[in-house]
């Protein structure tokens, strides 16, 4: 079975700190990797994306892919409390199915 | 651009009871996938159509869970009966070609079985 690992949380930082958030998975066939926020109540909103390995950066947001250690990270510089929300890591495994397979989330708290 | 539609926003029923939710996805995409996430977990793909057909229903319980895109545009996800464990937020996303591509979501529908 197809597994992306999330630590629930939360994770608490000061504004203006480095907010780290790490995702492992299970299936090395797994290709295409994805980020989403997603504020209390609302629904998830895709941040970044990345499909190589190597540092992908996007305005505050940098998301790391380590392919051979099976793990997806996304930092967050600069962070605000407008930050504090769930992230979802997703991995994409294009074999049978072509599912995106969520993980369980990891919880931010930004403190001003 | 529009984004993905969803309704209603709330659906509160009772156990064994029918419900429905509707989904218009953004103009073009031909990708729709239907989500169920449970408090405090991340989405669950229910099923996945590409145009009107179906690409992945493997999660889907089709003892009770139906869904359907028949002009290859909007969507319409049933429960019938509905259990206690059907509680949850049912959200649609949609994307331009499927595959890889990132998914686009809606703002769901909170589903609350009593």
């Amino acid at each position: 079975q197809k597994e992306v690992e999330q630590n629930s949380g939360p994770l608490s930082v000061p504004e203006g700190a480095i907010a780290s958030l790490n995702c492992t998975y299970s299936d090395r066939g797994s290709q295409s990797f994805f980020w989403y926020r997603q504020y209390s109540g609302k629904s998830p909103e895709l941040i970044m994306s990345i499909y190589s390995n190597g540092d992908k950066e996007d305005g505050r947001f940098t998301a790391q892919l380590n392919k051979a250690s099976q793990y997806v990270s996304l930092l967050i510089r600069d962070s605000q409390p407008s930050d504090s929300a769930t992230y979802l890591c997703a991995v994409f495994y294009n074999n049978a199915g072509n599912m995106l397979t969520f993980g369980g989330g990891t919880r931010l708290m930004v403190k001003p | 651009e529009a984004g993905v539609a969803q309704s209603p926003r709330y659906k509160i029923i009772e156990k064994r009871q029918s419900v429905a939710f509707w989904c218009n996805p953004i103009s073009g995409h031909a990708t729709l996938y239907w989500y169920q996430q449970i408090l405090g977990q991340g989405p669950k793909l229910l099923i996945q159509f590409q145009n009107n057909g179906v690409v992945d229903d493997s999660q889907l319980p089709k003892d009770r869970f139906s869904a359907e895109r028949l002009k290859g545009v909007d969507s319409t996800l049933k429960i019938q009966p509905a259990k206690l464990e059907d509680s949850a937020v049912y959200l649609c996303a949609s994307s331009s070609t499927g595959g890889n591509q990132p998914q686009h979501f809606g703002d769901g529908t909170r589903l609350s079985i009593l």
